[in-house]
């Protein structure tokens, strides 16, 4: 079946840049998606990218694909405290009807 | 943009009672549901998939008579928690889904602490 895997934690200085990196193994996945989740809440939708781009970028967030490797990464510039959360990437084939396979999460710290 | 609300988010229960949890999808009409459970520091566990007006289909080793799904519209779907046990204990989130969608896909509901004492 489809696995998704994420290193399981991230420290970094506010104001450095923070990469999260997902490696996936179907390789039909169509849309890749990176959530964030703040303790005690819902997940958030920060970005997605399709399968058949490279890189997206939107505001301090780029996300990277290589569809080659099955790599998946998020870069956040300037990371905040604020930024500190649980960041999920997921994958999905074309079909929304089936359930999105999530990584096991990377907690994000950001240090003052 | 679209909005999944999902109540109560916090619940504490007697064991062997029920609680129901909902998810109204504000905005859209959400033609599948996810229930996913949630551990603490782990990923989220797909528990069942609900399309409106057919029978949830529930993951391997989710019991169907305790966990009770009803998508009885394309704007609700509720999962009950029944004759609760210390050990259904978690964080439940459901996520809608819709072709059209912006998100292409799916949105979240903000989660349900249940605690069974």
């Amino acid at each position: 079946g489809e696995d998704v895997e994420q290193s399981l934690f991230l420290s970094v200085r506010e104001g450095d840049s923070s990469v999260i990196n997902c490696t996936y193994t179907d390789s039909s996945s169509t849309y890749l998606y990176w959530y964030k989740q703040e303790p005690g809440a819902g997940l958030q939708l920060l970005t997605y990218i399709f399968s058949n781009m490279d890189m997206k970028q939107d505001q301090r967030l780029t996300v990277l694909l290589n569809k080659k490797d099955k790599h998946l990464s998020l870069r956040i510039a300037d990371t905040q405290t604020g930024d500190s959360a649980i960041y999920f990437c997921a994958e999905s084939p074309r079909d929304s009807a089936r359930q999105l396979t999530f990584g096991s999460g990377t907690q994000l710290t950001v240090l003052p | 943009g679209a909005v999944v609300s999902q109540h109560p988010s916090r619940v504490i229960c007697k064991s062997g009672t029920s609680v129901k949890i909902e998810c109204r999808s504000l905005d859209f009409q959400a033609t599948t549901m996810f229930w996913y459970r949630q551990f603490p520091k782990q990923s989220l566990m797909l528990m069942a998939t609900s399309n409106e007006g057919s029978k949830a289909t529930y993951e391997q080793g989710v019991e169907k008579d305790k966990f009770l799904i009803n998508h009885a519209s394309l704007t609700l779907s509720t999962l009950t928690v029944t004759s609760a046990h210390p050990e259904d204990s978690s964080f439940y989130i459901c996520s809608a889904s819709s072709t059209g969608l912006s998100n292409y896909g799916y949105t979240f509901g903000s989660g349900t602490r249940l605690t069974v004492v």
